[in-house]
């Protein structure tokens, strides 16, 4: 069965501090594997998505099969990163492929 | 460009009474997206419409949930009877030509939040 899990509700840093918001996933077949990002009163936005292998607002991720992870990073935290992470992935290529959300980690960053 | 529009924003309602949600994709999208997020949860999907077909319904509780998107564009979603379990956002999304939501980015409207009593 297709599944993601975001192992921590919660993930609490300081400013200047890095960032690991975990992220594991299951998937029979080859995944693309996305972040999407809620900040406060705002709506949910793509973030990041690994097939293009960007950097975001200082965040990467690093798609690892092997342990399939997904974990997105930041050397130092801002206190503007503070919001609602959400890893997703998608089940194909076809026209009705979906995304699939993890339950969230809400990152609190600390002054 | 205007992004998604959903109404309403707010919805309190007792159970087995009826509710219908309104979305107005952006302009050109033809992939239209309702999830529903419980409290404490990611956003599932519902149902999945490439202009006026239906292309994946398979979570949507059909005894009780309907969906349409006439003419391919504004879509709503009803729920009749509604049950306290649906109390939840219902985010409705829009993509470019649904080609795989790899390379289409979906673009979530700001939700309505369901309470039911």
């Amino acid at each position: 069965a297709q599944r993601v899990t975001q192992p921590e509700k919660l993930l609490s840093v300081f400013k200047g501090a890095p960032v690991e918001l975990k992220c594991n996933y299951s998937y029979s077949g080859s995944p693309e594997l996305f972040w999407y990002v809620q900040y406060s009163r705002q709506r949910l936005q793509l973030l990041l998505r690994h097939i293009s292998r960007e950097s975001i607002k200082g965040f990467t991720a690093d798609l690892n099969k092997g342990e399939t992870s997904f974990h997105l990073k930041k050397p130092f935290a801002q206190e503007e990163d503070s919001a609602m992470y959400y890893c997703a992935l998608s089940s194909g290529y076809s026209s009705a492929s979906k995304i699939i959300f993890g339950s969230g980690t809400r990152l609190s960053i600390r002054p | 460009e205007a992004g998604v529009a959903q109404s309403p924003r707010y919805k309190i309602i007792e159970k087995r009474q009826s509710v219908a949600f309104w979305c107005n994709p952006i302009s050109g999208h033809a992939t239209l997206y309702w999830y529903q997020q419980i409290l404490g949860q990611g956003p599932k999907l519902l149902i999945q419409f490439q202009n006026n077909g239906v292309v994946d319904d398979s979570q949507l509780p059909k005894d009780r949930f309907s969906a349409e998107r006439l003419k391919g564009v504004d879509s709503t979603l009803k729920i009749q009877p509604a049950k306290l379990e649906d109390s939840a956002v219902y985010l409705c999304a829009s993509s470019l030509d649904g080609q795989g939501a790899i390379y289409n980015e979906q673009f979530f409207g700001p939700g309505t939040r369901l309470t039911v009593l």
